[in-house]
């Protein structure tokens, strides 16, 4: 699976758009991008995943580069409760095992 | 829709004492499934994931191990634990074509 970097923490105030950054320079062509996130002490959620194109569903939006060497992750109102951790990975989509990798992920600390 | 149950939720141990921690699965079949453990500060590590029944795959080298009795449990294991073994360990459900990767809520683990 391609590495991914994120910053390691970021701060938005509350109302205003989260906008989440990935690199992902060495993904390939038939990996998809991933984000999840994690509310302290919970399990990690899953928000929203892409190959190419732009997707959105009712938590975020995510925009992947054209030559899909980064993404970035929108919330587009963030609440309070959006304070988590958020994970970018990079990983093939295709039915069996799935290694997938988790690295620090971004802290994202939503300010009233 | 997926229901991923883990228990305990938290567990003090000493070191040396064996461990066993359980995970079930409903709404689903023939899931891929996995351990995770998450150290303190650390991103989430893989450390085994099994395609079906008695099929187990190691991520890592350690003195943990685990068993799929039934195709909607998962266990882990340790004989002897170690004061490293401390940690919040989630299990997780992969299934559909994109193998999005679902996580239960977690077990807390500290071993004294």
């Amino acid at each position: 699976d391609a590495k991914t970097t994120q910053p390691p923490s970021m701060d938005c105030a509350e109302g205003r758009a989260a906008n989440l950054p990935c690199n992902h320079s060495t993904i390939s062509g038939n990996e998809y991008v991933y984000w999840y996130r994690q509310i302290h002490s919970q399990g990690p959620q899953y928000i929203i995943h892409g190959l190419k194109n732009n997707e959105t569903n009712e938590m975020a939006s995510l925009i992947i580069t054209e030559d899909r060497k980064s993404s970035t992750l929108i919330l587009p109102h963030a609440t309070l409760r959006d304070t988590a951790v958020y994970y970018c990975i990079v990983r093939v989509a295709s039915g069996g095992y799935q290694k997938v990798t988790f690295g620090t992920g971004t802290k994202l600390q939503v300010i009233p | 829709s997926q229901t991923i149950h883990q228990w305990p939720a938290t567990l003090v141990q000493p070191v040396g004492s064996p461990l066993s921690l359980e995970c079930t699965v409903e709404g689903t079949s023939n899931p891929n499934l996995y351990w995770y453990r998450q150290a303190a500060g650390r991103g989430l590590q893989l450390l085994f994931y099994s395609v079906g029944i008695g099929q187990i795959s190691s991520e890592v080298p350690q003195n943990l191990s685990a068993s799929r009795p039934q195709d909607r449990q998962f266990i882990l294991s340790s004989k002897k634990l170690l004061l490293s073994d401390s940690g919040f360990y989630l299990c997780a459900l992969g299934q559909g074509h994109s193998n999005e990767q679902f996580f239960g809520p977690g077990t807390r683990l500290t071993v004294l």
